[in-house]
């Protein structure tokens, strides 16, 4: 069975510090990632997806950026971290429509 | 108008009560539709998704009604259990570029069932 893995899972960054999330899938090959954040009270924003390695798509201009250096692993960075980064931070794989969720990341940034 | 919007409640239940969701999306051009669950503080996990004709899991009933634009999901004999938050999610009936399928999430309806 396919599992989703995301680390680390809480992580506290001082304003213009940088960032690396990381999201690993297992059981599955050439899986489409996404990356969402959920911001307090709203809903889930997408912010990347990649249909494969080395191809990233942005939904929303950001200081946010996405790597996807292997196939079953996708990354989620930023130079400097503003306050509105701060929020949870979900990595999706998906088969034909539905998508399956890793645990997240919650970032709080001060 | 939002693209998918519900209710975001809450809604508070004794236990054993029924309760329902309504969800109405914007695209009449959409294809598929999903109820997931979000606990607090955690990953949104798919619940069920939507079929034209209705479908039941257990306690759970989702229906269709693609004339109006709305989806709803039912929950029988409510469990203290079920309390969380249910995201209504639909694929707008377009693809992203390059690939994948861009799914659009409503802000949820948060559930209470109390003793």
């Amino acid at each position: 069975s396919q599992t989703i893995h995301q680390w680390p899972a809480t992580l506290v960054q001082p304003v213009g510090s940088p960032l690396s999330l990381e999201c690993t899938v297992e059981g599955t090959s050439n899986p489409n990632l996404y990356w969402y954040r959920q911001a307090a009270g709203r809903g889930l924003q997408l912010l990347f997806y990649s249909v494969g390695i080395g191809q990233i798509s942005s939904e929303v201009p950001q200081n946010l950026s996405a790597s996807r250096p292997q196939d079953r692993q996708f990354i989620l960075s930023s130079k400097k971290l503003l306050l509105s980064d701060s929020g949870f931070y979900l990595c999706a794989w998906t088969t034909s429509f539905e998508q399956f969720f890793g645990p997240g990341t919650r970032l709080t940034v001060l | 108008r939002k693209e998918v919007e519900q209710d975001p409640g809450p809604f508070n239940v004794p236990e054993g009560a029924t309760v329902a969701f309504n969800c109405t999306y914007s695209n009449s051009a959409s294809q598929s539709f999903f109820w997931y669950r979000q606990d607090c503080r955690k990953e949104p996990k798919l619940l069920m998704s939507v079929y034209s004709s209705g479908n039941e899991d257990g306690r759970f009933t989702a229906q269709l009604n693609r004339a109006s634009q709305y989806i709803s999901l039912l929950i029988r004999d409510s469990k203290l259990s079920d309390s969380a938050t249910y995201l209504c999610v639909v694929n707008m009936g377009y693809g992203l570029t390059g690939g994948g399928n861009k799914l659009t999430f409503g802000t949820g309806t948060q559930l209470k069932v109390e003793l």
